[in-house]
């Protein structure tokens, strides 16, 4: 089946402590994305990457980093530096490099105990 | 910077009516628009979109309008179903960098 996988679903931190989502894709897709999503609110992009070894900070990128070595895979790592990093954290991607359909994953949960 | 909004949030239906969800956006020069659907604990998923030289879109139960006048969009299911209740947002393409997301209408499906 093609799709966008994340992992974990729930995720458990300790503050101060870095802690790495998993995005994975099989779409062949070549943008992909980060948003933060908090209770009762839409959805604010961290960061972005429309091709390999090559992405962009979103509105809220601070306090989060990023790599995309492979076309297939967008980790986001949630570093101490962010104050309140409990929320949902939602992947996607786009065919191509604009912003046109984008489609999600299906979540990871983090909350900082 | 501009920003795409709701006018309800929060809107509850009767099994079987129609439901109409509302979106305002600002940004006159968004070419896309899409709603989504998205269900407690889950990632959002596509219903419809719409570009900016068309009008009217249809789906299967679900009917998107634009209206670039007033800078409105709208989502219309028809026959609204139990399993239609989650919250809908819509989004507007920010050109190449990415989709600016409304903070969503919560639909409520009563028997």
């Amino acid at each position: 089946d093609g799709g966008i996988t994340q992992s974990p679903k729930y995720l458990f931190r300790k503050e101060g402590q870095n802690v790495t989502l998993s995005c994975e894709q099989n779409l062949n897709h070549d943008a992909m994305y980060w948003y933060r999503q908090d209770p009762g609110q839409g959805l604010r992009l961290i960061y972005y990457s429309q091709i390999v070894n090559d992405f962009q900070k979103g509105d809220i990128a601070e306090g989060y980093s990023v790599s995309r070595e492979k076309k297939e895979s967008f980790p986001l790592t949630v570093t101490s530096a962010q104050k309140n990093p409990t929320a949902f954290y939602l992947c996607a991607s786009t065919p191509g490099g604009r912003a046109d359909t984008q489609y999600f994953g299906p979540g990871t949960r983090l909350t900082v105990l | 910077g501009e920003s795409v909004g709701l006018h309800l949030p929060t809107l509850s239906v009767q099994e079987g009516d129609n439901s109409i969800i509302n979106c305002a956006y600002s940004n006159s020069a968004s070419d896309y628009f899409i709603w989504y659907k998205q269900e407690s604990g889950k990632g959002p998923q596509f219903i419809i979109d719409i570009r900016s030289n068309m009008d009217k879109r249809q789906g299967q139960r679900v009917t998107v309008l634009l209206n670039k006048t007033v800078k409105h969009l709208s989502l219309q299911i028809a026959a609204t179903q139990p399993g239609d209740s989650a919250v809908y947002f819509c989004a507007e393409n920010e050109g190449l960098r990415a989709l600016n997301f409304g903070k969503g209408t919560s639909l409520l499906v009563t028997p």
